[in-house]
């Protein structure tokens, strides 16, 4: 069964900062990954989907990749905001109908003034 | 645009009461989906509707029923609810089948509380 794991739980960066966030999978079979951002109280939004072929996407100051070989996806944010603060999530699809769509339990992340 | 429209926001019941979360996506989508998301748990999948007019279980779908209407609404019903069932339920939808790489759209939850 696949298993979707994000470190660190939680990350707190001063304002302007690039960073970084990690999705490990167990699965590399997987046909795409999607990053999701989750402000307190409010649903998922999508924010970018990688498909198996791709190696990265890209959307403003976002910046996704992809490595199946490896299990791994990173979610790169430049030039932090406070805006920026919100718990992002990962969900790798290995198929199987929507089984097989596992998430991560998410990155709370906090930008500070 | 409103998107994905759940209703109620809030709901606090009874153990064995009975309630129907409501879900209506207007983006013409073919598939729609329930979550519950538990704090250390993630998110975690009840059912599914693949597309109008059929309906499958997820990870987790004991003690909860499903209706999808139409294309457009897709209801969750739990029938006598239990403590365990308090969490945060999520409806989605997306446009086709996931394989193809289409995004999910999320509402913003209703919060259950079952005392």
């Amino acid at each position: 069964k696949q298993e979707v794991t994000q470190i660190p739980a939680a990350l707190s960066v001063p304002e302007g900062e690039n960073l970084v966030l990690n999705c490990s999978f167990t699965d590399s079979a997987i046909y795409n990954l999607q990053w999701f951002r989750q402000d307190p109280g409010k649903g998922l939004t999508s924010l970018l989907l990688i498909q198996s072929s791709q190696r990265e996407q890209t959307s403003g100051r976002l910046n996704a990749s992809l490595d199946k070989s490896s299990g791994r996806s990173t979610l790169y944010i430049a030039a932090s905001q406070p805006g920026d603060s919100a718990t992002y999530l990962c969900a790798a699809y290995s198929g199987g109908g929507a089984d097989g769509l596992t998430f991560g339990k998410g990155t709370h992340l906090i930008i500070q003034p | 645009n409103a998107g994905v429209t759940q209703t109620p926001k809030f709901q606090v019941l009874k153990t064995g009461q009975s309630m129907t979360l409501q879900c209506a996506q207007d983006m013409n989508h073919n598939s729609m989906y329930w979550y519950r998301q538990d704090p250390g748990m993630g998110l975690r999948l009840i059912y599914y509707s693949a597309s109008e007019g059929t309906t499958d279980k997820g990870e987790v779908p004991n003690g909860y029923n499903v209706s999808r209407l139409n294309k457009r609404e897709f209801s969750l019903r739990l029938e006598s609810a239990a403590p365990s069932q308090t969490s945060v339920y999520f409806c989605a939808s997306s446009p086709r089948d996931r394989v193809l790489g289409s995004p999910l759209h999320f509402g913003n939850g209703t919060r259950l509380t079952v005392t």
